[in-house]
């Protein structure tokens, strides 16, 4: 069941600010790594990806940024809308199949 | 992109009961499906690989006798949770890849309450 007091960190906005949602992984032999968007009650919903060979990589008004070295991944929204309200997760896979989750990020846009 | 349906979006059941998770890959072959749980407020956790015609690789501390998985073809995987308690009330979330493997598929997630 749930554990007592675990809670999702969270980032609150203003609407047009920009957001960065930060991730740290600990497997060294990750080599693709994606960034989730779930809406409550529903399944994750990709939003951007990376590979290891590469350091950064845009979107349409996202970016992700990877730091190898310190084993950081992190999400930038630009101009962030209030229908980007959702909690957010990085993934990450290497070696396996496996496709494993991080914490998650509960981003709060205010109008 | 491709699309996985999980199917029922939300199901209550009494205790002591099985309850029968469906995921389906309506447009794409899987050979490999996976089974996630997610409690309140937290990440989602792997429990399962299934693959297709052969046995689910089950993660640690998941019990496979109480978790039953079935990948019987390349668009359907079940989940059927045994004997459900109210500690297995949770949010149950399939993905699949697709036969190039590289990016997964997330269905819209089952709410299980067990009471």
């Amino acid at each position: 069941g749930e554990s007592v007091g675990l809670h999702l960190p969270t980032l609150s906005v203003q609407e047009g600010d920009n957001s960065i949602i930060n991730c740290a992984y600990s497997n060294s032999a990750s080599d693709y790594f994606i960034w989730y968007k779930q809406e409550s009650g529903k399944g994750p919903q990709f939003i951007i990806d990376i590979r290891s060979n590469m350091d950064k990589r845009q979107g349409q008004r996202v970016t992700v940024l990877l730091n190898k070295t310190v084993k950081h991944l992190s999400l930038q929204i630009a101009a962030t809308q209030p229908g980007d309200s959702a909690v957010y997760f990085c993934a990450e896979t290497g070696g396996s199949e496996k496709l494993v989750f991080g914490k998650g990020t509960k981003l709060t846009v205010n109008p | 992109g491709a699309v996985v349906s999980q199917h029922p979006s939300r199901v209550i059941c009494k205790s002591g009961t099985s309850v029968k998770i469906e995921c389906r890959s309506l447009d794409f072959q899987a050979t490999t499906m996976f089974w996630y749980r997610q409690f309140p407020k937290q990440s989602l956790m792997l429990m399962a690989t299934s693959n297709e015609g052969s046995k689910a690789t089950y993660e640690q501390g998941v019990e496979k006798d109480k978790f039953l998985i079935n990948h019987a073809s390349l668009t359907l995987s079940t989940l059927t949770v045994t004997s459900a308690h109210p500690e297995d009330s949770s949010f149950y979330i399939c993905s699949a890849r697709d036969l190039l493997g590289t990016e997964a598929f997330f269905g819209q997630g089952t709410r299980l309450t067990v009471v």
